[in-house]
Formats: C-alpha cells, sequence, structure tokens
C-alpha cells in the first residue's frame, strides 16, 4: 500500500509570498492531518478532517493559514502570506475511520521563509 | 496544547547497550500512547502503541511501560544498534479524541559504534 505522500519536500520563500502544500493520505483513510514542527520543538497539531469535513482546526495558528480537503481525498494547506515564523517541517498524517489507530505520516514539507 | 515531555534531551549509548526513553505526560484522561521514531529527512514512524488499561508491551526488541500513577511513559530498547539513531517522540491521545495526539518535543537517541 502506498504511505502518505507530501509535496513538495523543501520549499524556500521570501516573506509575503503564497505557499500550497499538498498531502495525498493513503487510501481509504478518512482522517487526515495537519502537524507542525518548528525549531526542533515538539510536534504541534493543526487540524483535522473527517472526509471533506474539518474535525477540528483549534491549531492553526491565524487566519493565513487555510486548509482544504475537496472530495475527501488529497487536502492542500495554504500559507499566505508568508512569515518568518512560518518556517518549520510540516507534517501530514492519515488513519482509518477506527478510533485508537496509529497515525501514518508522510516525510514532511520543510518551509523554509527568508 | 497539552505537556507531553517538553524538554529534548539527548540519549547517547554504546551499540549492543540496552535504551531507555522517558516521556512525561499531564492528561490523566489520555487512554491511548505511542512511540514514534524520526530519522532525518523521514517522517514519524509507528513503533508500538499501549491503551491505557495495559502498563507494558513488547514488541520486537522495543518495550513501552505505562504507569498512569505518575503520568509517565517509556521505551526500552534492546541491544540498540546504529539504525536506532533518531529522535524519538511519545504522543498521547484523549478519550474518545478521534486520534487527534499530542506530541512532545523528543528525544534524540545516538547510539555509539
Amino acid at each position: 500500500e502506498a504511505g502518505v505522500t507530501q509535496f513538495p519536500s523543501h520549499s524556500v520563500i521570501e516573506k509575503g509570498q503564497t505557499v500550497t502544500l499538498r498531502c495525498d493520505p493513503i487510501s481509504g483513510h478518512d482522517n487526515l492531518y495537519w502537524y507542525r514542527r518548528v525549531m526542533g520543538k515538539e510536534i504541534k497539531f493543526l487540524l483535522h478532517f473527517v472526509k471533506e469535513s474539518k474535525q477540528d482546526e483549534s491549531g492553526m495558528p491565524n487566519n493565513r493559514f487555510l486548509a482544504e480537503r475537496t472530495g475527501g481525498t488529497y487536502s492542500t494547506l495554504k500559507v499566505q502570506p508568508a512569515e518568518l515564523e512560518d518556517s518549520g517541517v510540516y507534517f501530514c498524517a492519515s488513519s482509518p475511520r477506527q478510533s485508537n489507530s496509529p497515525l501514518h505520516f508522510g516525510n514532511g514539507t520543510r518551509l523554509t521563509v527568508t | 496544547g497539552e505537556s507531553v515531555g517538553l524538554h529534548l534531551p539527548t540519549l547517547s549509548v554504546q551499540e549492543g547497550d540496552n535504551s531507555i526513553i522517558n516521556c512525561a505526560y499531564s492528561n490523566s484522561a489520555s487512554d491511548y500512547f505511542i512511540w514514534y521514531k524520526q530519522e532525518s529527512g523521514k517522517g514519524p514512524q509507528f513503533i508500538i502503541d499501549i491503551r491505557s488499561n495495559m502498563d507494558k508491551r513488547q514488541g520486537q526488541r522495543v518495550t513501552v511501560l505505562l504507569n498512569k500513577t505518575v503520568k509517565h511513559l517509556s521505551l526500552q530498547i534492546a541491544a540498540t544498534q546504529p539504525g536506532d539513531s533518531a529522535v524519538y517522540f511519545c504522543a498521547e491521545k484523549k478519550l474518545y479524541n478521534f486520534n487527534k495526539f499530542y506530541f512532545g518535543s523528543g528525544t534524540k537517541l545516538n547510539v555509539k559504534p
């Protein structure tokens, strides 16, 4: 089975620009999550989709971040306009519908805002 | 967010020795815990999990211990190998919380040959 894939693997943009990250979850996984790790700190939750619906977006830093999952398949996370503090590694994860099942992570997108 | 082992210590061990990585969590309502391993340039990879109705679970060369009284989780790696060098994260989930996990900042394990 193909794992969670993320694109791009790296992105370097200037402050004020826009970046869109993409995540393709494991086929059949209803749950899709975005997490972020900044400056070697803990991996922080951003938001959670169940199919195409946002279940929990309590971790989104501010309204410069917009996540979508049209059709309940792949998801995008757009940062507009990017700020220096948005730099970090953005991870996407997916899991099946059942509760208490582990998250399967992609390799992340390393975002650098200069 | 929840406090789950917010320090990032580094543990150095000799190849062949056993490793113990510790994690403290703050939410007594958490019912499911996972250890993840993250190698450079990759995403966190599942190692082992444990539910709150257990206090010990064993896998291949790994054992997870859960002490709910003091809210402590540990990962034991037997006969540590160079390939075990990575950052290890513990993660917790609250009961009925749709697989939303809270992660610690991780522990870096260095295995010396």
